[in-house]
């Protein structure tokens, strides 16, 4: 079975340029999640989708970063505009269920440089 | 904050030997769970373990929970380099569904 698909793998960009991150989660999953992480602040939750729905979006930095999930196979997560503070490698999970007694699934990752 | 700490930061052992990494917490949880990250992939579920469970095994890995200590440890058994990546504890507790990862055991298995 595909597990979660991220894309794209690695992402270099210019600060002010508008950044978007893919991610198709693991069919028939109802939960997903998006994480950054990076080495001074560790693995952190920005938002987590219920249903396609938005459920908690407290981790977001801020008005610069957008997530959206239009459907139960695709999410984006969008910075715009993009700072050099931005770097950092950029998780999606899946989870059948969004209670915590539920293992999520990874992918591997964007790994974004903000020049 | 992070809910979860582990310790050590890192740790270097030999082949066959065990390894036993920690995490500890801040608040009541309702579950606790290990991951897995080999270096540039993403995270891998290993095991999940209740606040009513004490002990759980899974192949070459036990897990254990001190609730009173608000602590638990994850033993590898005969480690493998294969075993060689960064292992991170989660929990949830007041935040509910959220889980929140600690900052990770760095392993390294020398062959």
């Amino acid at each position: 079975d595909a597990g979660v698909i991220q894309s794209p793998r690695h992402e270099v960009t210019e600060m002010g340029q508008e950044v978007t991150l893919r991610c198709k989660p693991i069919s028939g999953h109802n939960s997903l999640f998006w994480y950054r992480q990076t080495m001074m602040r560790g693995l952190e939750l920005l938002i987590y989708f219920n249903n396609n729905v938005p459920i908690d979006d407290s981790g977001m930095p801020e008005d610069r970063f957008s997530a959206k999930m239009p459907n139960a196979s695709f999410s984006t997560l969008k910075i715009q505009p993009s700072e050099p503070r931005d770097s950092a490698v950029y998780f999606c999970a899946s989870s059948l269920r969004s209670q915590s007694n539920q293992p999520q699934h990874f992918g591997d990752g964007t790994r974004l440089s903000i020049l | 904050s992070q809910q979860g700490e582990e310790d050590p930061q890192a740790l270097s052992i030999q082949e066959g030997e065990n390894a036993t990494m920690n995490c500890s917490y801040k608040t009541s949880i309702n579950n606790l769970q290990w991951y897995r990250q080999n270096s540039g992939r993403g995270l891998v579920h290993l095991i999940l373990i209740r606040s009513n469970e004490r002990e759980k095994h899974s192949g070459r890995l036990r897990v254990t929970l001190d609730t009173s200590k608000k602590s638990s440890s994850l033993l590898i058994t005969a480690s493998r380099a294969a075993d060689t990546a960064s292992y991170f504890c989660a929990t949830d507790g007041r935040y509910g569904n959220k889980l929140v990862f600690g900052a990770g055991t760095i392993l390294r298995v020398k062959s």
